[in-house]
């Protein structure tokens, strides 16, 4: 099946540092990852959608200046939090499809800025 | 604003007997349906996804989608512990709602 591998799975930071996150596909090309936040107890929140070779597509609220993301290849797309502070703190996940739904998630990334 | 609503629970049953979880949701012209399961701290993985009317059954699960009015159900038969997790109800695979908590007790 579909593989999609995240790392790091577990980061801490410093407030004001930035960070980045990785998602790959290992078995397939995905033209387009997503890449969600939750929150302890909440929901997967969409942040933005992410197509290789173009820029990303943001869901409204979330600011495209500090979540920079990047999906260079197709099988490789990066998240960067930049100047983290303590609010952003939260699990990170991406995920992928091969063409159609549904969607193969990567294992999460833990984010926690102190 | 598209939403998909979900009771949080937690939906508690004893070991054997049939867990019923719901799902509304509001778009319309939604297509696909999908039932994630998530442990706490792990990110979600598929269960089931449904595109029909009716009923889908796959091992001791079953997913139900009504178009018309707008839910879609996920049934567990012969729950067992490990099945305690939330489930996620998403929509074309994007939209999530909130998770039902299923607690499982021997």
């Amino acid at each position: 099946g579909a593989v999609v591998s995240q790392h790091p799975s577990r980061v801490i930071c410093k407030s004001g540092t930035s960070v980045k996150i990785e998602c790959r596909s290992l078995d397939f090309q995905a033209t387009t990852m997503f890449w969600y936040r939750q929150f302890p107890k909440q929901s997967l929140m969409l942040m933005a959608t992410s197509n290789e070779g173009s820029k990303a597509t943001y869901e409204q609220g979330v600011e495209k200046d500090k979540f920079l993301i990047n999906h260079a290849s197709l099988t490789l797309s990066t998240l960067t939090v930049t100047s983290a502070h303590p609010e952003d703190s939260s699990f990170y996940i991406c995920s992928a499809r091969d063409g159609s739904p549904p969607l193969h998630f990567g294992n999460g990334t833990r984010l926690t800025v102190t | 604003q598209k939403e998909v609503e979900q009771n949080s629970g937690p939906l508690s049953v004893p070991e054997g007997a049939i867990a019923s979880l719901n799902c509304t949701y509001s778009d319309r012209g939604s297509q696909s349906f999908f039932w994630y399961r998530q442990y706490s701290g792990k990110s979600p993985e598929l269960i089931m996804f449904i595109y029909s009317n009716g009923d889908k059954e796959d091992g001791r699960f079953t997913a139900q989608l009504n178009k018309a009015s707008q839910y879609v159900s996920l049934l567990i038969r012969d729950s067992q512990p490990s099945d305690s997790a939330t489930y996620l109800c998403a929509v074309t695979g994007l939209i999530f709602g909130t998770g039902t908590r299923l607690q499982v007790f021997p």
